[in-house]
């Protein structure tokens, strides 16, 4: 049974750092592992999507990694930003089409 | 080009009642998948369908709980004599594909449920 983690659950950071963001995940049978961010009483925002056969993806600010045989995906924020508080979402598909995903990492930018 | 669509995105009931949560996909998607988030929980997957058919539903609670994709109209999550364990938020994605590596789920922005 695929299980994901994220750490840490939460993150609070100066406006300016470059942050981190940790997944792991125990099967490393994956299509895809697709990086989310989740604002307050909101939807889910799709970041970044990467392929099992790929090692990373690029959008503006952000850089996702991915280590599959290690079952392991980062997501780096460069020149972090308040706009950029919320919550931030791992989410790998394996065989099945559903996604599972961690709990969420709650990052607080702090102007 | 609409994003995936949900209403009523806020639904209270009373115990017992019955709650319709609707889904419509993005223009092009056939492929819907429920998820629910339970407070302090990370969202966990339902249902997953086809228009007209059900393809996985290894998520879906034994009772009370169905869901639809009609050939014509949005999908549709039910939830019969409610419970106040059902309150929590629903989502819905919707995909063009449902097969291969590359499979962007794209979600709407939920249906916030509460029990009273």
């Amino acid at each position: 049974k695929q299980e994901v983690t994220q750490i840490p659950a939460a993150l609070s950071v100066p406006e300016g750092e470059n942050l981190v963001l940790n997944c792991s995940f125990t099967d490393s049978a994956i299509y895809n592992l697709q990086w989310f961010r989740q604002d307050p009483g909101k939807g889910l925002t799709s970041l970044l999507l990467i392929q099992s056969s790929q090692r990373e993806q690029t959008s503006g600010r952000l850089n996702a990694s991915l280590d599959k045989s290690s079952g392991r995906s980062t997501l780096y924020i460069a020149a972090s930003q308040p706009g950029d508080s919320a919550t931030y979402l791992c989410a790998v598909r394996g065989g099945s089409e559903k996604l599972v995903f961690g709990k969420g990492t709650k990052l607080t930018v702090n102007p | 080009n609409a994003g995936v669509m949900q209403n009523p995105r806020h639904l209270v009931r009373r115990r017992g009642q019955e709650a319709r949560l609707r889904c419509s996909p993005m223009k092009g998607h056939s492929h819907v998948y429920w998820y629910r988030q339970l407070p302090e929980e990370g969202l966990k997957f339902m249902v997953y369908l086809q228009k007209e058919n059900i393809i996985d539903e290894s998520g879906m609670p034994k009772e009370r709980f169905s869901a639809e994709f009609p050939k014509e109209g949005p999908s549709i999550l039910r939830i019969q004599q409610v419970v106040r364990g059902d309150s929590a938020a629903y989502f819905c994605a919707s995909s063009r594909t449902g097969g291969g590596g590359y499979n962007e789920q794209f979600f709407g922005p939920g249906t916030r449920l509460t029990v009273l």
